[in-house]
């Protein structure tokens, strides 16, 4: 069954440190992958897609078919970046029904 | 910015009353989401729409929900009787599937709480 893992519900780093927030996915085929950001209590904002290969607010994501992982990433974490993170797959084999995992809760520590 | 519209933002209701949320896609949007939020259960896919017909309502208790799309500007959840469990945020998301601008956008959500 498709499935989507963020094994962190919430992830504490300080300001100005290394962010790597974990997603882990089920599929059989070609997956397409997106993560969304809430911040508090506004709606969900796709930050980035898989496809586009682009960086969103200094946060980048490879997907790495062999470890079923796509992995969000930011060099120097900043404030601003306390929010909400969703790892989203699209599941092309049933009409791009968007799969969520459950978030991790990034908190930046100043 | 196009901007998908949730009404109403907040409802309270009481236990075994009728809710209607709605929901304006973005003009041209073919594929129309519902979502609920919780804490326990993070976001729950409900329903979904693609060019107004119903794709997918297995994530819907179809005992008292019902998802509609009566034209291309409106979608509809419904719950009808409400339970204390339904108290949640309700999202809608819209978006093209597979175009330039793949992804979808959110609405600001439904907060329904059900005493």
């Amino acid at each position: 069954a498709q499935r989507v893992t963020q094994p962190e519900k919430l992830l504490s780093v300080f300001k100005g440190a290394p962010v790597e927030l974990k997603c882990n996915y089920s599929y059989s085929g070609s997956p397409e992958l997106f993560w969304y950001v809430q911040y508090s209590r506004q709606r969900l904002q796709l930050l980035l897609r898989h496809i586009s290969r682009e960086s969103i607010k200094g946060f980048t994501a490879d997907l790495n078919k062999g470890e079923t992982s796509f992995h969000l990433k930011k060099p120097f974490a900043q404030e601003e970046d306390s929010a909400m993170y969703y790892c989203a797959l699209s599941d092309t084999n049933r009409d791009d029904k968007i799969i969520f995992g459950k978030g991790t809760r990034l908190h930046i520590l100043p | 910015d196009a901007r998908v519209t949730q009404t109403p933002r907040h409802k309270v209701t009481e236990m075994g009353q009728e809710v209607t949320m709605r929901c304006q896609p973005i003009l041209g949007h073919n594929t129309v989401f519902w979502y609920r939020q919780t804490m326990m259960q993070g976001l729950e896919l409900l329903a979904y729409f693609r060019n107004r017909a119903p794709l997918d309502d297995s994530g819907m208790p179809k005992d008292r929900f019902s998802a509609e799309m009566p034209d291309a500007t409106l979608a509809t959840l419904k719950i009808q009787p409400s339970e204390p469990r339904d108290s949640a945020v309700y999202f809608c998301a819209s978006g093209l599937a597979r175009g330039p601008n793949y992804g979808y956008t959110f609405g600001s959500g439904t907060r329904l709480t059900v005493v």
